[in-house]
């Protein structure tokens, strides 16, 4: 079974800042992707990012960056140039076999 | 593209009576839809994962009798909580994927259902 490891439960960070959001995950899988999905307020869950696991070149969307390290089984995501509107809980998930898990989640706070 | 809709976006309801949440893709044929239960400030737990004309697969733990799920259309699958008990009460989201997207599938908007 995968598991999927969020180990910061709130982070905060000023605005204009970076911050990197950590996230570990564990399987036996070959074949997988990984992603960082936003919840705001609102609870629609917004993808942020994706990543192949056959892919070593790390993804990036505009601010958004990861750093995929699949021996370490580790999938971390820096924000940069933070801005209130990041603010949001953010999830990591982990998807395989047409199943996807979610991580417990960090809820990020953008401060002026 | 790729809009999820997801209905009603919150409901209230009495113990022992049922209610159905539909889970619509607008401008795509969703073979594949998961529903999703998230408890406040908790992660998404994976309920149950429906495919266009078969029986819904539940995820360990997971009531069907009491979560109905029916994925009838390409475009439609609705979760019926049946019996609703307070402890039902919960935030359900729902997903659907397209036939030729690996991953990343789209989320509806989600409904928060409340049981009195």
């Amino acid at each position: 079974a995968q598991t999927v490891t969020q180990s910061q439960p709130e982070m905060s960070v000023q605005e204009a800042e970076t911050v990197t959001l950590s996230c570990t995950y564990d399987t036996s899988e070959n074949n997988y992707y990984l992603f960082w999905y936003k919840q705001p307020p609102s609870r629609q869950m917004i993808l942020v990012i994706r990543q192949e696991a056959y892919k070593q070149q790390n993804a990036t969307e505009n601010r958004f960056s990861v750093n995929f390290q699949k021996a370490a089984k580790s999938f971390s995501l820096k924000i940069s140039d933070s801005q209130l509107g990041d603010t949001a809980m953010y999830f990591c998930a982990f998807g395989a076999n047409n199943d996807m898990r979610f991580g417990a989640g960090t809820r990020l706070t953008v401060k002026p | 593209g790729a809009v999820v809709s997801q209905h009603p976006s919150w409901v209230i309801c009495k113990s022992g009576t049922s209610v159905k949440i539909e889970c619509r893709s607008l401008d795509f044929q969703a073979t594949t839809m998961f529903w999703y239960r998230q408890f406040p400030k908790q992660s998404l737990m994976l309920m149950a994962t429906s495919n266009e004309g078969s029986k819904a697969t539940y995820e360990q733990g997971v009531e069907k009798d009491k979560f109905l799920i029916n994925h009838a259309s390409l475009t439609l699958s609705t979760l019926t909580v049946t019996s609703a008990h307070p402890e039902d009460s919960s935030f359900y989201i729902c997903s659907a994927k397209r036939p030729e997207q690996v991953y990343g599938y789209t989320f509806g908007s989600g409904t928060r259902l409340t049981v009195v």
